[in-house]
C-alpha cells in the first residue's frame, strides 16, 4: 500500500533561516509524482511544487525546492529564506499512476515562523 | 478567483438527515477527489474518480457515497449523518492528461452533526 510519512509534527524556525521539511514515501509503482501543499490557518490548500520519478533533476520554485533522493524514497521540501508568512500546515502528497492517480496526503508539519 | 466550487461552506444537521455536498468546477479537469479534514490534520483521501460514471473508494472507510454523470460535477452524499462525520470536507480536481498537474481546492464544506 502506499504510504507517506512526515516525520515532523511541528516546527520552530527563525525567520530568514533556511527549513527543511521531511517526507519519505513507499510505492511499488515505477511512475509516481510528489507534491507539497502549504495550508495557512484561513484554510485553503496552496500548490507548491512537484516532482516526477523520472525527473532528473530536483524541481525549484522562487524560495521552494525538493530535495529529491529516489533511492532512499524521500522528497523533502526547503524553504530558503523563511518569511513570517511562510507560517503554516505543509503537506506532501504522492500520486501513483497505476492506480488511476489516486493522491493521498501525509499527516503534514506545522511550521511556525519566529521574529 | 475559483475555479473549483464547494457548497454549502458551512451546514448544521441533525443526526440521521440525508446530506449532500456539492462541487463543480469550470476547468474541464477529468479527475476530482473528496479528502476529508479535522483542522489543522492530516486530509484522508475519502472518494476519487477518473472520468464520468467513474468512481473509486480512497483509503478512508467512509458511509458516503459519489456519483460523475457530469465532468464537472462530483457531489458526496450522506444517507444518514451521524455526529462522526462532523469535519470538513475538500473537494480537488486536476487534469489528468497532464502528470505534473495539481490538484486545485475548493475552499471546503464545514459539516457540524449534532
Amino acid at each position: 500500500a502506499q504510504k507517506i510519512t512526515q516525520t515532523q509534527p511541528g516546527m520552530f524556525v527563525q525567520e530568514k533561516e533556511a527549513v527543511t521539511l521531511d517526507c519519505t514515501y513507499d510505492t511499488s509503482d515505477p511512475s509516481y509524482g510528489l507534491f507539497w501543499y502549504k495550508q495557512p490557518s484561513s484554510g485553503e490548500m496552496i500548490f507548491l511544487i512537484y516532482q516526477g520519478s523520472y525527473d532528473q533533476q530536483n524541481a525549484t520554485e522562487g524560495r521552494y525546492s525538493l530535495n529529491f533522493q529516489k533511492a532512499r524514497k524521500s522528497a523533502n521540501l526547503v524553504i530558503s529564506a523563511s518569511q513570517l508568512g511562510d507560517s503554516a500546515m505543509y503537506f506532501c502528497a504522492m500520486r501513483e499512476t497505476n492506480r488511476d492517480d489516486k493522491i493521498i496526503f501525509g499527516k503534514g508539519t506545522r511550521l511556525h515562523i519566529l521574529p | 478567483e475559483a475555479d473549483i466550487y464547494q457548497t454549502p461552506r458551512y451546514l448544521v444537521i441533525g443526526t440521521g438527515k440525508k446530506i449532500t455536498l456539492e462541487c463543480s468546477q469550470t476547468m474541464g479537469h477529468d479527475k476530482m477527489y473528496w479528502y476529508q479534514q479535522d483542522p489543522g490534520m492530516e486530509l484522508h483521501l475519502i472518494h476519487y474518480s477518473y472520468g464520468v460514471n467513474s468512481t473509486e473508494k480512497g483509503d478512508l472507510s467512509s458511509e458516503s457515497t459519489v456519483s460523475r454523470i457530469r465532468t464537472e460535477h462530483f457531489p458526496l452524499t450522506l444517507e444518514s449523518a451521524r455526529p462522526s462525520h462532523t469535519s470538513q470536507y475538500l473537494c480537488a480536481s486536476r487534469r489528468g492528461s497532464s502528470y505534473n498537474s495539481p490538484l486545485h481546492f475548493g475552499n471546503g464544506t464545514r459539516l457540524t452533526v449534532t
